[in-house]
């Protein structure tokens, strides 16, 4: 079946700019994370979506990171006035009743 | 949420057997213990989850003491395409699951 899915899969902007991430979770899912990553670095935790629950935001490092969840499937990152240091792999992952989380292919994002 | 402990690097020559502990000494009763591996460029994926003794998949076999305080990754006769990172997690299925730094696992020839 279709796993998750992330889009776009590479983006450059430039600083100031603002970004969407858009990620699309396996149907029926009902929990979303987004991580990012750093070259090298381990995962870095941001969002947390559980069903119809106030989304964990404890990760997101400045108020200009946000994401909304529509529906309870499609997500949306947008990272308003983008810095040098927001360059990264932003992945997705949702994950079963088990708590199996199944990652998308990641966007890398390059801010100049 | 328990913490994890793992080691953050290891290295292994191809056909050796390669052992990953982790530490989770705070566990708590309804926790699974769950490990994922990432290659370069990609995002983690599954490998095997427990909860206690041993569990065995075509890809490796997890190791629960019966205090449940730590776990082993085992992966048979390793090659070269098993050097990834291999994170460790535990919680419940309740709890998001956040993934600390890994073990970075280096397979030589």
């Amino acid at each position: 079946g279709a796993g998750v899915s992330q889009s776009p899969s590479n983006k450059v902007t430039e600083k100031g700019k603002d970004v969407e991430l858009r990620c699309d979770p396996i149907s029926g899912h009902t929990a979303l994370y987004w991580y990012r990553q750093s070259l090298g670095q381990g995962l870095e935790f941001l969002i947390y979506f559980q069903g119809n629950s106030a989304p964990d935001k404890s990760g997101l490092p400045s108020d200009r990171f946000s994401a909304e969840r529509t529906g309870g499937s499609v997500s949306t990152l947008t990272i308003q006035r983008t810095q040098q240091e927001d360059s990264a792999v932003y992945l997705c992952a949702s994950s079963d009743p088990e708590q199996t989380q199944y990652f998308g292919p990641g966007t890398r994002l390059l801010v100049l | 949420l328990a913490k994890t402990t793992q080691p953050i690097s290891m290295d292994s020559y191809e056909g050796q057997e390669v052992n990953i502990t982790c530490s989770h000494n705070n566990i708590a009763t309804n926790d699974y213990i769950t490990w994922y591996q990432q290659f370069p460029s990609q995002g983690p994926r599954f490998i095997i989850q427990g909860y206690k003794t041993k569990v065995t998949n075509e890809v490796a076999s997890l190791f629960i003491p019966a205090d449940r305080k730590s776990s082993t990754l085992s992966l048979p006769r390793v090659s070269l395409s098993d050097t990834a990172v291999y994170y460790c997690l535990v919680g419940d299925n309740t709890d998001k699951l956040i993934f600390g730094t890994g073990t970075r696992l280096q397979v030589f020839p």
